[in-house]
């Protein structure tokens, strides 16, 4: 498809359950990111990858979250033992590099809102 | 390091009032800076962006932005306000070094009143 796509876009689970969220950038897009937006807070970054250099995780928010980028292309964010401050919506976005001359340009999915019960 | 600042989580204007809506950066290198809209149930998307030359940059909808070194800002404004405008705006910064690592502000809800 033409714009970033992230399944599933509903997800219940219950606490302590591991949970894996999909991220499919746009094709040629070098760098991708991952958001976390909770009810009455803005966007809180998560983790960063950029080509083939090491991810910037400094955003995960404890060691039951971690992502993963194969190919550098589609992108998994998983969260182990899942808790009920964990619900929110994870937004994905990818842009091409700034020196490619897109200024940054992020590009978001429509999110996947997690629900854990 | 950079920064956004957000003022005003809520701001509410009558219709074909003028929107404002406020941000400030902090950044230690030249910035890019950006403005995007969330219109309810929605994904984000692009308002407007400046990365360098003409410091006013004009947006979809009629929304426009003025890039001010000297106030670290980039403040939003529409002259008039229209319902369709409700949404949530986002702020953002990044930078023109090969890591652009974008960081957002927090939101400010735009609520329209007819």
């Amino acid at each position: 498809g033409a714009g970033v796509s992230q399944s599933p876009s509903n997800k219940v689970t219950e606490k302590g359950k591991d949970v894996e969220l999909r991220c499919d950038p746009i094709s040629g897009h070098t760098a991708l990111y991952w958001y976390r937006q909770s009810l009455g807070q803005g966007l809180e970054f998560l983790i960063y990858f950029q080509g083939n250099s090491a991810p910037d995780k400094s955003g995960l928010p404890s060691d039951r979250f971690s992502a993963e980028r194969t190919g550098g292309s589609v992108s998994t964010l998983t969260i182990q033992r899942t808790q009920q401050e964990d619900s929110a919506v994870y937004l994905c976005a990818s842009s091409k590099r700034a020196l490619e001359g897109s200024g940054g340009e992020l590009f978001f999915g429509e999110g996947s809102r997690l629900t854990v019960l | 390091a950079q920064s956004v600042t957000q003022l005003g989580s809520h701001v509410s204007v009558s219709e074909g009032a003028l929107v404002l809506l406020r941000c400030n950066y902090s950044s230690s290198v030249p910035p890019y800076l950006f403005w995007y809209v969330q219109y309810p149930n929605q994904g984000l998307q692009l308002l407007l962006k400046y990365t360098t030359g003409a410091t006013l940059v004009k947006g979809i909808n009629g929304f426009e932005a003025e890039f001010k070194k000297s106030e670290t800002s980039f403040h939003l404004t529409k002259p008039s306000a229209h319902m369709s405008d409700a949404a949530e705006y986002f702020c953002a910064v990044s930078y023109s070094g090969g890591y652009q690592k974008v960081t957002f502000g927090t939101g400010t809800k735009l609520q329209v009143i007819p």
